[in-house]
């Protein structure tokens, strides 16, 4: 069963925790991406990664980690210092060249703050 | 101004009738375009990417991409109560690798 899957799909965090979410894709795709989903609003990008042991900012990063240690996995830490983290994480992964490389979202984690 | 503006709805439609959502975007090396569907409380899903200037059909659906005036659009005909959903716009600019910006939604509601 071929896919994107991100676990758990609720997350609680306490006052200064480090929590991380969890991405696996078997689709064979180079790139992944996190991106965070606040109420009523678009998404914007956390972190994204083209190759294993590589991975870029994106416009959000402040509070944020990421490891990008095999193809299939691209885990997103929110730590401590990210003081509004209550949002929906969103995790793609892309295939495509030459401009053409299109995103597919995994199920998404929601993160709330006890 | 927002990089990817969209009208954030919500727009009401009857069923059966055409739906039309509109995107702007301001950055004049944008290559990719693409038109997610989300439904409340789940992940984007594709519905149509364009690359070049023009209409581009996929069954209900039609993207039309005008890069002079720097817009895209959706259409959705006939439309189903099950096509109410928040549609989003994502651009890639073409020297910013596979990084997509999304707009912030249009909300589309179809009225049996």
């Amino acid at each position: 069963d071929g896919g994107i899957t991100q676990s758990p799909k609720y997350l609680f965090r306490k006052e200064g925790q480090n929590v991380t979410l969890s991405c696996e894709q078997n689709l064979n795709h180079d790139a992944m991406y996190w991106y965070r989903q606040d109420p009523g609003q678009g998404l914007r990008l956390i972190y994204y990664s083209q190759i294993v042991n590589d991975f870029q900012k994106g416009d959000i990063a402040e509070g944020y980690s990421v490891s990008r240690e095999k193809k299939e996995s691209f885990p997103l830490t929110v730590t401590s210092a990210q003081k509004n983290p209550t949002a929906f994480y969103l995790c793609a992964s892309s295939i495509g060249s030459g401009g053409q490389e299109t995103q597919y979202f995994g199920p998404g984690t929601r993160l709330l703050v006890l | 101004q927002k990089e990817v503006e969209q009208n954030s709805g919500p727009l009401s439609v009857p069923e059966g009738a055409i739906a039309s959502l509109n995107c702007t975007y301001s950055d004049r090396g944008s290559q990719s375009f693409f038109w997610y569907r989300q439904y409340s409380g789940k992940s984007p899903e594709l519905i149509m990417s364009i690359y070049s200037n023009g209409d581009k059909e996929d069954g209900r659906f039609t993207a039309q991409l005008n890069k002079a005036s720097q817009y895209v659009s959706l259409l959705i005909r006939d439309s189903q109560p099950s096509d109410s959903a928040t549609y989003l716009c994502a651009v890639r600019v073409g020297a910013a690798g596979n990084k997509l910006t999304f707009g912030g939604g249009t909300r589309v509601l179809v009225k049996p």
